[in-house]
């Protein structure tokens, strides 16, 4: 079993510029949530699918932000423009949905760095 | 709204140590309880689970009990390693029929000694 993949693993980048981060959930999982980790918020939840469809957003910063999912096996998440505080570790999480089976299982993050 | 709270850390031990690491919480309905251990520069691992009340989930020495009374999922093991030194989550998601956001403790850091 791979796991839930993420890419890229680190990203530096400079204010205003585009970043797109990529997840790979685990194969059979129907459900799919983008987190963000910083030091002062926590873990904070920005958007979950279930079934390639988006169910809440309203984590999603503002607008600059945005996330697709466009088949089981693909979802991406891109800030444009980026900016300085958006810098953090972003985690996908994939879950199989089923009752007695609702625990997330996250990718080893993604950590951004917003020049 | 659904929240966890945990015990401040961190939480520093000696080696074969008792770890205890308190979790409660605040949900409408039944959910389901976690707890996950995030190492550094890594991402966060299940550790065990329960989904519903008097539940022990249990991994790895780690024990927790679902304890609908007095809503709390407090972590246990009776000896600690200094392998177990990581940052500790507890975590709750509603039981609505399909996979729903995890609510999160702020998480307490153990670092364990020889």
């Amino acid at each position: 079993d791979a796991g839930v993949i993420q890419s890229p693993r680190h990203e530096v980048t400079e204010m205003g510029q585009e970043v797109t981060l990529r997840c790979k959930p685990i194969s059979g999982h129907n459900s799919l949530f983008w987190y963000r980790q910083t030091m002062m918020r926590g873990l904070e939840l920005l958007i979950y699918f279930n079934n390639n469809v988006p169910i809440d957003d309203s984590g999603m910063p503002e607008d600059r932000f945005s996330a697709k999912m466009p088949n089981a096996s693909f979802s991406t998440l891109k800030i444009q423009p980026s900016e300085p505080r958006d810098s953090a570790v972003y985690f996908c999480a994939s879950s199989s949905g089923q009752p007695g089976g609702y625990e997330q299982y996250f990718g080893p993050g993604t950590r951004l760095t917003v020049t | 709204g659904d929240s966890v709270t945990q015990m401040e850390g961190p939480v520093t031990l000696s080696e074969e140590a008792f770890l205890t690491i308190n979790c409660t919480y605040t949900a409408t309905g039944y959910p389901s309880l976690f707890w996950y251990v995030q190492y550094p520069g890594e991402g966060l691992q299940l550790l065990l689970k329960a989904t519903k009340a008097d539940d022990k989930g249990s991994n790895k020495g780690f024990e927790a009990t679902y304890r609908k009374e007095t809503t709390s999922f407090h972590l246990e093991k009776g000896s600690v390693q200094v392998s177990d030194s990581a940052v500790y989550f507890c975590a709750l998601t509603r039981n609505t029929g399909t996979a729903s956001k995890l609510t999160f403790g702020t998480g307490t850091r153990l670092q364990v000694t020889l």
